[in-house]
C-alpha cells in the first residue's frame, strides 16, 4: 500500500526559508523509475507544479520559482524534501508531495502553509 | 511552456447525465496527459493516464479521448459522489503543467 504524507512548518514569515518534508511507504526511491513530486495549490486556485526528483537523483524545477526551489531525497528513510527560499504571501498554498510511476498516481493529504508577518 | 486550456470553468449537470471536460494543449504532448478528481480539502486522485487508460479502481462511467490537441474527460450516469473540481495534467514536457480546473456540480 502507497503512502504519502507531508509535513511542514504551518506558518513562516516573509524571506525565510521553507522546508517541506515528504515520508513515504509502499514504494522506494531507488527503484528504477520511481519518483517524487511537489505540486501546490493555492486556496481556491489550480495545482502549480515545483519540482521532481527521480531514482538516479535527477531533479527538475519549475522555472517560474526561478533559483528559490531545492529537492533532495532520503532513499534509506523514504523521504523526499522540498526547500524554498525567500518566501512571501504569494507562496502561502497547501503543498502535496506525489509518487511518480510515469504519471503522479499516489498522492499525500497535503499541507497547509501560511506565510505571514 | 505547454499551457493546458480547460474547459468549461464550471458546469452543473443533473443525476443520470453524461457529460464532458476538454483541455486544449498548446502543443504537441502525445499521450502524456492525466485527469484528476478532487473533493473539498481533499488531494487530487488520479483517473486516467495516458489520455485514455483507466486507473484501477475508477469506474468505467469515466472516460479519456483525445482527438488532435483536445483532451476530453467524459463521466457517464453521473452521480453525486462525481461532483469536485477535475483537473487535466501533462506530463509531456517540463516544466509540467495543469489545466485551470473544472467544477463540477450536480444538481
Amino acid at each position: 500500500q502507497v503512502t504519502l504524507k507531508e509535513s511542514g512548518p504551518g506558518i513562516l514569515q516573509p524571506s525565510q526559508t521553507l522546508s517541506l518534508t515528504c515520508t513515504f511507504s509502499g514504494f522506494s526511491l531507488s527503484t528504477y523509475g520511481m519518483g517524487v513530486g511537489w505540486i501546490r495549490q493555492p486556496s481556491g486556485k489550480g495545482l502549480e507544479w515545483l519540482a521532481n526528483i527521480w531514482w538516479d537523483d535527477d531533479k527538475y524545477y519549475n522555472p517560474s520559482l526561478k533559483n528559490r526551489l531545492t529537492i533532495s531525497k532520503d532513499t534509506s528513510n523514504n523521504q523526499a524534501f522540498l526547500k524554498i527560499t525567500n518566501v512571501d504571501t504569494a507562496d502561502t498554498a497547501t503543498y502535496y508531495c506525489a509518487r511518480i510511476d510515469y504519471r503522479f498516481d499516489y498522492w499525500g493529504q497535503g499541507v497547509m502553509v501560511t506565510v505571514s508577518s | 511552456d505547454i499551457q493546458m486550456t480547460q474547459s468549461p470553468s464550471s458546469m452543473s449537470a443533473s443525476l443520470g447525465d453524461t457529460v464532458t471536460i476538454t483541455c486544449l494543449a498548446s502543443q504537441d504532448i502525445g499521450n502524456y496527459l492525466s485527469w484528476y478528481q478532487q473533493k473539498p480539502g481533499k488531494s487530487p486522485k488520479l483517473m486516467i493516464y495516458g489520455a485514455t487508460n483507466l486507473e484501477d479502481g475508477v469506474p468505467s462511467r469515466f472516460s479519456g479521448s483525445r482527438s488532435g490537441s483536445d483532451y476530453s474527460l467524459t463521466i457517464n450516469s453521473l452521480g453525486y459522489d462525481d461532483e469536485g473540481i477535475y483537473h487535466c495534467h501533462q506530463y509531456y514536457e517540463y516544466p509540467l503543467t495543469f489545466g485551470s480546473g473544472t467544477k463540477l456540480e450536480i444538481k
